[in-house]
């Protein structure tokens, strides 16, 4: 089975910018999570997406949105660029509600904006 | 709430002694418990879970985890630890109910030194 991929692996943004990143899951997953993670704040929960629905939410700005599709990939979109959104973003896909209920991540993009 | 505590941000060892990353949680409803390993500019890897049955899980590349009910503690163990683990370690919870499941929960990691 293919593992979860992300694209794109690297993206060099400025200021103000806003950029999209994506993520196709493991087939057959249906829950889509994104998290940021940086050497200061450690792994931040975004949100989570299930069946094309937003099931969970952390705690981040309105900046920071996403959506499945129907086929469960799932994209990220963050808006008006701040310095302080460079980050490894990973997204992992997973079943939830059943025994084989285990998050499988991606290897992440790595953002920088300058 | 949920949450996962791991109190070491460091742990270090010496190739071929034991090994023990600790790890402490809160859950409303039925735990799902997980280990994590991350290599560095890499994704997260699953080592092993913790769902329900016997409390001894074992994972991946020797590792082991004792799922403790009564002290709400699932420490990652290693009888006898090698330079390749050196690595960052995550504790994660998912809170089971009878109808739903809660996010993601993980620890703010604990980073392994295996010394030669």
């Amino acid at each position: 089975k293919a593992g979860v991929t992300q694209t794109p692996r690297y993206l060099i943004k400025t200021r103000g910018q806003q950029v999209t990143l994506s993520c196709s899951p493991i087939s057959g997953h249906r829950s889509v999570s994104w998290y940021q993670q940086t050497p200061g704040q450690g792994l931040q929960f975004l949100f989570e997406y299930f069946s094309e629905t937003q099931r969970n939410k952390g705690n981040f700005p309105g900046r920071f949105s996403g959506r499945q599709f129907s086929n469960s990939r799932s994209e990220m979109n963050v808006s008006t660029l701040e310095l302080g959104d460079s980050a490894l973003y990973l997204c992992a896909s997973s079943s939830p509600g059943t025994a084989t209920d285990t998050q499988y991540f991606g290897p992440g993009t790595r953002l920088t904006v300058l | 709430a949920q949450s996962v505590a791991q109190p070491e941000d460091q742990v270090n060892v010496a190739e071929g002694n034991p090994l023990t990353v600790k790890c402490t949680y809160s859950v409303s409803g039925n735990p799902y418990l997980f280990w994590y390993v991350q290599y560095p500019n890499r994704g997260l890897q699953f080592l092993l879970k913790y769902i329900t049955g016997d409390n001894l899980v074992k994972g991946s590349y020797g590792f082991e985890a004792e799922f403790n009910k009564s002290q709400t503690s699932f420490h990652l163990k290693k009888p006898s630890a090698l330079v390749s683990d050196s690595a960052l370690y995550f504790c994660a919870v998912r809170a089971l109910t009878t109808d739903s499941w809660g996010k993601f929960q993980f620890g703010a990691g604990t980073q392994v030194v295996v010394t030669p």
